[in-house]
């Protein structure tokens, strides 16, 4: 069974702080690690892949891999109210994580 | 540039019976996968087809079956309808799946 692990939250922070998003895997041998927003009621949407270790920034968005701990990150810089939603963690596009809440707090 | 279309967007069936959820992929998309989203859970992979055929299947009976058409167009398929398949059924596509994926809004699956 090949297992995707997020804190499932709720995870509350300040607007304008670093929100820290976690995931972990068990499949050693995945090569392909893609997060998704989901806001309630809606379907998921891409934010960011990754393949390689070390980080990937798309403006306030960083992903951060690490193979050798099976652990993926996100990191949402300057945290607003609009990011306030479910965050996805898929490793392949075969495994989901259950989420993680984030509450930006105005 | 539609992106991925589901239809219907609501449906209520009851126990034992059959239904057919349907999906256009977004243009120049040529994969289709099938998530099943319970409430308050990530999604479950379905199965995957490609160039007409079920390239990946996930942990789903076989009651749960599917078909792509030469338009990329596809059908999930339950047969024998449980309570247990209430949920929202996505449907998402691609070009290449290393770029990741494009979801529709999915249906909402009532079985009463």
């Amino acid at each position: 069974q090949k297992e995707v692990e997020q804190n499932s939250g709720p995870l509350s922070v300040p607007e304008g702080a670093i929100a820290s998003l976690n995931c972990t895997y068990s499949d050693r041998g995945s090569q392909s690690f893609f997060w998704y927003r989901q806001y309630s009621g809606k379907s998921p949407e891409l934010i960011m892949f990754i393949y390689s270790n070390g980080d990937k920034e798309d403006g306030r968005f960083t992903a951060q891999l690490n193979k050798a701990s099976q652990y993926v990150s996100l990191l949402i810089r300057d945290s607003q109210p609009s990011d306030s939603a479910t965050y996805l963690c898929a490793v392949t596009q075969f495994y989901f994580g259950t989420g993680t809440s984030l509450t930006v707090i105005p | 540039d539609a992106g991925v279309t589901q239809s219907p967007t609501h449906l209520i069936k009851t126990r034992g019976q059959q239904v057919t959820l349907r999906c256009s992929p977004k243009s120049g998309h040529d994969t289709v996968s099938w998530y099943q989203q319970a409430l308050g859970q990530g999604p479950q992979f379905i199965f995957q087809y490609y160039e007409e055929e079920e390239r990946q299947r996930g942990n789903f009976p076989d009651r749960f079956s599917g078909h792509q058409f030469p338009n990329y167009s596809s059908e999930l398929n339950v047969n024998a309808l449980l309570l247990g398949d209430s949920a929202l059924y996505l449907c998402a596509s691609s070009l290449d799946s290393v770029y990741g994926y494009t979801f529709g809004s999915g249906t909402r699956l009532t079985v009463v």
